[in-house]
């Protein structure tokens, strides 16, 4: 069965203070892994899409990078801003497109 | 970006009453649109998938007859909570793609029923 775990659940971090979040995935072939942000009452916003194992996006604080089991989101010197659910997803190849996800990081940074 | 707009953004309704939610992608066109649902502190679950012409695919465990969807064009597609009752109450968020793509999300439909 597809499948993606996120960990940890919540983080709390300083402003400036760098992480890393965990999305480990089981899928029967992999299509596509993606990264949103949700912020609460509001639907997820996109930031990324990994591909094949090696590959590495960035965006302004964030950077993505997939391997064959896992993706990480590394957050660099983050701030009170960059406060929001991170969701990942995986595509399987076979599917309709449908995006399966985990249940989430809730990242906290306080000033 | 992208851009998928839902409406209505929030909607009371009472119970035994049908509530139609449209989405739209307004800046492409999206051959597949995905309806879902979210709990409070949960994740997203996905309830169906439709292409623009065809029948929905539902999930299991998702009623199609209770949760009736239309995707007539390629930016417009419509779910339509029949007979509501309190238990559907939720927020319900509509993506879009092109193809084996990344979706799009709408801003999502708190819908209360009372």
């Amino acid at each position: 069965e597809d499948q993606v775990t996120q960990s940890p659940e919540a983080l709390r971090l300083q402003e400036g203070e760098s992480s890393s979040l965990n999305c480990s995935y089981t899928v029967s072939g992999l299509r596509g892994l993606f990264w949103y942000r949700q912020d609460p009452g509001k639907g997820p916003e996109f930031l990324f899409t990994l591909y094949s194992a090696g590959e590495e996006k960035e965006k302004e604080r964030l950077k993505a990078t997939l391997t064959k089991k896992e993706s990480f989101l590394h957050i660099t010197a983050p701030k009170p801003e960059d406060s929001a659910t991170y969701l990942c997803a995986v595509q399987a190849r076979g599917s309709q497109g449908n995006l399966i996800f985990g249940k989430g990081t809730k990242l906290s940074v306080k000033p | 970006g992208a851009v998928v707009s839902q409406h209505p953004s929030w909607v009371i309704c009472k119970s035994g009453t049908s509530v139609k939610i449209e989405c739209r992608s307004l800046d492409f066109q999206a051959t597949t649109m995905f309806w879902y649902r979210q709990f409070p502190k949960q994740s997203l679950m996905l309830m169906a998938t439709s292409n623009e012409g065809s029948k929905a695919t539902y999930e299991q465990g998702v009623e199609k007859d209770k949760f009736l969807i239309n995707h007539a064009s390629l930016t417009l597609s419509t779910l339509t909570v029949t007979s509501a009752h309190p238990e559907d109450s939720s927020f319900y968020i509509c993506s879009a793609s092109q193809g084996f793509h990344e979706q799009y999300f709408g801003p999502g439909t708190r819908l209360t029923v009372t």
